[in-house]
Formats: structure tokens, C-alpha cells, sequence
């Protein structure tokens, strides 16, 4: 099945630096990227998503690249707040599967004032 | 983005007893649930896939006499956690797709269960 790796596991950045997690995937016929944020004690949030066919997503100070040769894909984010401390998760799907999501082990993201 | 509700968002129970979870699309019709289990500073881990009309698809070492799920309608799926341990404490949150297939997965805001 598959497989997500996701590095680092803790990312500490000061406000208005940036900041960057990567994650690579086994499964070549992945063709299915999000990434979550999760806030403590709640469920996970889709902040930008990528398909297999894009190479390069952005949404205002966040952008995803996507590698599909290399199989790894990155999640970019710009001039980074406070609040945008959290745990972020990259997942991977592909349609063998229907679409279940394989989650990366998640990166504590903290952002310091 | 779609809304997808899980309730309680906490719940103590006693042990022995058993307990039910429930997840809702607000505003669409779901055709595929997932239900997951967290534990603290760890990743999702998929217990079971959810179909409206048919059985649940249980992912390996998952009980499902354990952990029985029902989607009954296309904007239902409970989660009954039986005869519950404290080992069976954790973080429990419910997803949901627009359709079967549909890649994109709305998440519940979770149900953190304590069994004591």
C-alpha cells in the first residue's frame, strides 16, 4: 500500500519568515495531494490541495509543489503568523484505493511572535 | 467547503459501557465516510471506510464487532464503540466525500472519548 514520509516532524520560525515541510509517497499511481492544518483538539482542515497533473498550486502565502517523478511534494508558506501555528499533515490518494487518504506522520509547526 | 459536523466532541464513559458517535454532512450528500482514530502527537490512523446502503470496509486489525458502523442515510454514519476500555480512549474523527470517488475529504472536528 502506500506509503508517506514527512519531514521535519517539528518546524520552528520566526513571524514573517518562512516556512517549508516536505513529503514524499511510494505509490506511483498517487494522483491526490492535500495538506491539513490541525488545531489542538480539532479535526483536520484542508488549507490547499494538488493533483497529479498540476506541477505548482498557490493560494495567497501558501503554495504546494509537487514532484511526480521524484515522488515528493512540498507545501510553502510566506510571510508566516502566529496563527498559523499547528500541526500540518501532507496525505496522498490514488483511485485503487478509492481514494483513501494515507497521512504523513504530521510537522508541529510553531511560529514565534 | 462542505460541512461536516461530529457529535459529542467529548465524551466520559465508564468502562464496560459502550458509546455512539455520530457525523453528519450538513449541507451534501455523502456517499463515502471514514472513520479515524488519533492518538495524542500522532497521526490519523483509518479504521474503517464507510458506504451508504452497504457494510462498512474495515481496515486490518480493526474489530469490527468492536467498532460497529452504520450509514443508514447519505448524511449519517454513527461510530458505536461496545463494551469500551481505557485503552479505547482517543481521538476519534469522522470524514466525509461528496460522492464515491470524489477525491477531496471534508473533515468532523472530532470526538476525544475517555473510557475510565
Amino acid at each position: 500500500g502506500e506509503n508517506v514520509e514527512q519531514h521535519p516532524s517539528t518546524l520552528s520560525v520566526q513571524e514573517g519568515d518562512s516556512a517549508v515541510i516536505k513529503c514524499t509517497y511510494s505509490d506511483s499511481a498517487s494522483n491526490y495531494f492535500p495538506w491539513y492544518k490541525q488545531e489542538l483538539g480539532k479535526g483536520p482542515q484542508l488549507i490547499i490541495d494538488i493533483r497529479s497533473n498540476v506541477g505548482e498550486k498557490k493560494d495567497q502565502r501558501i503554495a504546494v509543489t509537487l514532484n511526480k517523478t521524484a515522488k515528493h511534494f512540498s507545501l510553502h508558506i510566506t510571510e508566516t503568523q502566529p496563527e498559523d501555528s499547528a500541526v500540518y499533515f501532507c496525505a496522498a490518494s490514488t483511485p485503487k484505493s478509492n481514494y483513501k487518504l494515507t497521512f504523513g506522520k504530521g510537522t508541529l509547526l510553531t511560529v514565534n511572535p | 467547503g462542505a460541512v461536516v459536523s461530529q457529535h459529542p466532541s467529548w465524551v466520559i464513559c465508564k468502562s464496560g459501557t459502550s458509546v455512539k458517535i455520530e457525523c453528519r454532512s450538513l449541507d451534501f450528500q455523502a456517499t463515502t465516510m471514514f472513520w479515524y482514530r488519533q492518538f495524542p502527537k500522532q497521526s490519523l490512523m483509518l479504521m474503517a471506510t464507510s458506504n451508504e446502503g452497504s457494510k462498512a470496509t474495515y481496515e486490518q486489525g480493526v474489530e469490527k464487532d468492536k467498532f460497529l458502523i452504520n450509514h443508514a442515510s447519505l448524511t449519517l454514519s454513527t461510530l458505536t464503540v461496545t463494551s469500551a476500555h481505557p485503552e479505547d480512549s482517543s481521538f476519534y474523527i469522522c470524514s466525509a466525500t461528496l460522492s464515491r470517488g470524489h477525491t477531496e475529504a471534508f473533515f468532523g472536528q472530532g470526538t476525544r472519548l475517555t473510557v475510565v
